[in-house]
């Protein structure tokens, strides 16, 4: 089993650009979610989803989509990046049960 | 939502002490409370876990206490080492499984 696997895992964008975080677990894990990961702040919870089809807004949501077309894929869409959105993000998963969230290597996204 | 506070920020052990990080949570429905270890330049991974139903739980050198009705829970490591050195991180969830973490502990271990 590969894990999470999240792909850019380094991204720079410019102001006003859009872009797809990618995250793929294949665990057949049903929650996933996604967070933000700035310096004294912790990880901050953007999206996360119970299964295909349902998705959930966690604390800082804004300028942030999410979709859950599959069990597998749980993508991030910037709409319109913005220097706030300079950031690490990390994808977990978790198949209940008990276990906690696995977590992917993250992307480094920078936006100038 | 869930609000989590851990303390202290920064923490600073001798080799072979021990050290404490306490978190506290606002919401009664979590039940489930999570520790996670991020070494620099990777990915946070769980070390130890504990639900609403037990007070504590041991793993070799690592605890966690949870006092529910305080609302708040512990981890402790025992006989630190250097490769204890990392940044920790407290989380809480119900059973929505939505987890929300901490802001973290860093760890310094000296040799």
């Amino acid at each position: 089993n590969a894990g999470v696997t999240q792909t850019p895992k380094f991204q720079v964008l410019k102001t006003g650009q859009s872009m797809t975080l990618q995250c793929a677990q294949d665990m057949n894990h049903e929650y996933m979610s996604w967070y933000r990961q700035d310096p004294g702040m912790g990880l901050r919870l953007i999206h996360y989803s119970v299964g295909a089809g349902i998705t959930d807004q966690g604390e800082v949501p804004n300028g942030y989509n999410v979709s859950r077309s599959t069990t597998e894929d749980f993508p991030l869409r910037l709409l319109s990046a913005a220097p706030s959105q300079t950031s690490v993000y990390f994808c977990a998963s978790n198949g209940g049960g008990g276990y906690g969230y696995t977590f992917g290597s993250g992307t480094r996204l920078t936006v100038v | 939502g869930e609000n989590v506070e851990q303390h202290p920020s920064t923490l600073s052990v001798q080799e072979g002490d021990s050290a404490v990080i306490k978190c506290t949570y606002s919401d009664s429905a979590s039940n489930y409370f999570p520790w996670y270890k991020q070494e620099l330049g990777k990915r946070p991974q769980l070390i130890i876990d504990i639900r609403s139903n037990v007070g504590e739980k041991k793993d070799q050198r690592i605890a966690v206490t949870l006092n529910k009705t305080a609302k708040h829970f512990s981890l402790h490591i025992t006989e630190t080492q250097p490769e204890d050195s990392a940044v920790y991180f407290c989380a809480a969830s119900g059973d929505d499984y939505k987890l929300s973490f901490g802001a973290g502990t860093t760890v310094t271990v000296r040799a």
